[in-house]
């Protein structure tokens, strides 16, 4: 099993430009995630599916969309990039929210929003 | 609103043993996890409390106070690929996992 796959790994991005992170688990879990993580400060969750077909906000969802139309895949759009926006990126998945399960992680993706 | 609070940064020596605390406020609980993060990779589990007590597990171990909002992560017979950040997260009462920043442990021989 690849587990949690995620690309790029990394990209510089222009202010203003857009782009999809992709994110693929092999793992069939129905929860999947997307945080940000920035020096200094705790991963934010941006949004989350509990399921094909249902997305969530999470604590910081402005300038970000996006779709889950399979169990495999949960991209993350971002519309007009902004240097605020300048972070890491990781992509997770679980079994369950409940109890111990523990989520996994995708190795990241470092964006640079110049 | 909701708070973890870890200390930043701690330094061991080889062989020693080290202790990681975290205090939390959070709307609910569901359990507290530990992770580890090396340096540039993802985060990857340690541990999963949710009752009062310690939970062994080889060389770590981790400890759970619910009344006390408090939890340490116990690191035992340290080693040089123990230098890594540990996150301390907690589930609330929403299902959602609230991290702290993270304390970068730094072991030296």
């Amino acid at each position: 099993n690849a587990g949690v796959t995620q690309t790029p790994k990394f990209r510089i991005l222009k202010i203003g430009q857009s782009m999809t992170l992709q994110c693929t688990q092999d793992m069939n879990h129905n929860y999947m995630y997307w945080y940000r993580q920035d020096p200094g400060m705790g991963l934010k969750l941006i949004y989350y599916s509990v399921g094909a077909g249902i997305t969530d906000k999470g604590e910081v969802p402005n300038g970000y969309n996006v779709s889950r139309s399979t169990t495999e895949d949960f991209p993350l759009r971002l519309e007009l990039a902004a240097p605020s926006q300048t972070s890491v990126y990781f992509c997770a998945s679980s079994y369950s929210r409940e109890g111990g399960n523990e989520q996994f992680f995708g190795p990241g993706t470092r964006l640079t929003v110049l | 609103g909701q708070n973890i609070d870890q200390p930043t940064e701690m330094t061991a020596t080889e062989g020693a043993i080290v202790q990681i605390n975290c205090t939390y406020q959070t709307s609910g609980f569901n359990g507290l996890f530990w992770y580890q993060q090396h340096a540039g990779e993802a985060p990857t589990f340690l541990s999963y409390n949710v009752l009062d007590g310690l939970e062994e597990k080889g060389r770590f171990s981790s400890f759970l106070s619910r009344s006390k909002g408090y939890s340490y992560l116990l690191l035992k017979e340290l080693q040089m690929k123990d230098s890594a950040s540990y996150l301390c997260a907690v589930l609330d009462s929403n299902y959602q996992l609230i991290w702290g920043a993270g304390t970068k442990l730094i072991i030296k021989p």
